[in-house]
């Protein structure tokens, strides 16, 4: 099955700097590649997600970038704040319609005031 | 807005026991899921359901089995609780979109002791 390696497992910023989260996958069957967000005491939720026939996709302060090549893909946040602290979940699918997602361990970002 | 919840937040069980964990989805999901989550090791899968009575191990199914008789209700059953199995327990739900480009919806845990 898919192995989905997460990188760093833990991170801390200053508030107003840039956070960059790494993830590796090695099925090349892999298309769909979502990030989830798990704040202190509450549920992961998705936050942004990109598929393989796309590079690169922002959301505001989030962006998320693929290369297919590598098999790899990250997450940035600019300009973080004391509120993006959380832990961070990468995933991959291969696109079974069981909806099966292969996550990473997380990253746990801490981004001081 | 998908709600998914679970039975308890919290719970204490003494070794040996027979465990439930119940988790409901209010959005007709077809596909419903179970996950442990550790320090440091993420989220694994338990054993997951694509149709009421189908099941499919993930990747630490041992010591533990699933039940799903109605579409909303996905159970976890510890057939005999061991302090290893100390943990939080996700359950998940998404409806598949044909591309496996499906969200999960979690909810919101069961924290569970085992003594």
């Amino acid at each position: 099955g898919e192995n989905v390696e997460q990188h760093p497992s833990t991170l801390s910023v200053q508030e107003g700097d840039s956070a960059v989260i790494k993830c590796t996958y090695s099925d090349s069957a892999s298309n769909y590649f979502p990030w989830y967000k798990q704040e202190l005491g509450k549920r992961p939720q998705l936050i942004i997600d990109i598929r393989s026939n796309v590079g690169e996709k922002k959301d505001q302060r989030i962006a998320v970038t693929l290369n297919k090549t590598a098999k790899h893909f990250s997450l940035h946040i600019t300009e973080t704040q004391p509120e993006d602290s959380a832990v961070y979940f990468c995933a991959a699918s291969i696109g079974s319609t069981l909806g099966r997602l292969y996550f990473g361990r997380g990253t746990q970002l801490t981004v001081w005031p | 807005d998908v709600k998914v919840t679970q039975s308890s937040r919290y719970l204490v069980k003494r070794t040996g026991e027979k465990v439930f964990l119940e988790c409901v989805q209010d959005m007709d999901h077809e596909n419903m899921f179970w996950y442990r989550q550790d320090p440091g090791l993420g989220l694994r899968l338990i054993y997951f359901s694509y149709d009421v009575k189908m099941k499919e191990k993930g990747d630490i199914p041992e010591g533990y089995s699933v039940s799903r008789e109605k579409k909303e209700r996905f159970s976890l059953i510890l057939e005999s609780a061991s302090t290893n199995q100390t943990s939080m327990y996700l359950c998940a739900s998404s409806s598949p979109s044909g591309r496996g480009t499906d969200t999960q919806y979690f909810g919101p845990g069961t924290r569970l002791t085992v003594l």
